[in-house]
């Protein structure tokens, strides 16, 4: 069973598309987390999610924005995609606190041509 | 502005060396410390540190905090080619937020 999953693994699109990618955790954790990874391999927190609060890296385009349609989901969806929006995007979860590690999901490589 | 820093980025040795890998924060309201591993997919969970001076252990890999000078080692002996990857630290704040650093790529050569 996939703790935390991800849709599509792979997404190649054109610029100014809109896309979406979807992360699901069957984990039962309060948080959710959008990461995006850059060529350099460097993870930047975009979102933090739970039922209670959005925190958002102030340094995101307000052309991301996350969608929680319940617990267990928190979808990124992504408008007029440019050039640098290409990199991998991961989804991870955690209990809240600050006391438990998060589980990532598998990564969706995203590219814009 | 909250920072995590490691060192040194990338890190190139042959099976059977030791190696440290540096990891340096300054995050308010820090609660834990956190290193993972991420190969060619995902990080997967190594350890988190809590306390300063409690060594954490898992076979030949080993990890301590020092909350006074803000860093953390994570050490690895006997090293195989199988521990090629990068190692992030990361650390999060009692709000729950994660902040990683840039990673330390290391490759194991036979």
């Amino acid at each position: 069973d996939t703790a935390v999953s991800q849709t599509p693994k792979y997404l190649v699109t054109q610029m100014g598309n809109d896309k979406s990618i979807k992360c699901e955790q069957n984990l039962g954790h309060d948080t959710m987390y959008w990461y995006k990874q850059d060529s350099k391999k460097f993870l930047k927190i975009m979102f933090s999610y739970n039922n209670k609060e959005l925190i958002i890296n102030e340094t995101v385009p307000n052309r991301f924005s996350p969608k929680s349609p319940d617990k267990a989901h928190l979808n990124l969806h992504i408008n007029s995609l440019e050039l640098g929006d290409s990199a991998v995007y991961f989804c991870a979860s955690s209990q809240a606190g600050g006391l438990y590690e998060q589980y990532f999901g598998p990564g969706t490589r995203l590219t814009v041509t | 502005e909250d920072k995590v820093v490691q060192s040194p980025l990338s890190l190139v040795v042959h099976e059977g060396d030791t190696v440290t890998l540096n990891c340096s924060y300054e995050v308010t309201n820090f609660r834990s410390l956190l290193w993972y591993k991420q190969e060619k997919k995902a990080p997967t969970f190594l350890f988190m540190l809590t306390s300063s001076g409690i060594e954490k252990k898992s076979g030949r890999l080993s990890s301590i905090l020092d909350k006074k000078e803000l860093f953390s080692i994570l050490n690895i002996t006997a090293t195989q080619t199988g521990d090629s990857a990068i190692y992030l630290c990361a650390v999060a704040n009692t709000g729950n937020q994660f902040y990683f650093g840039t990673g330390t790529s290391l490759t194991v050569i036979p």
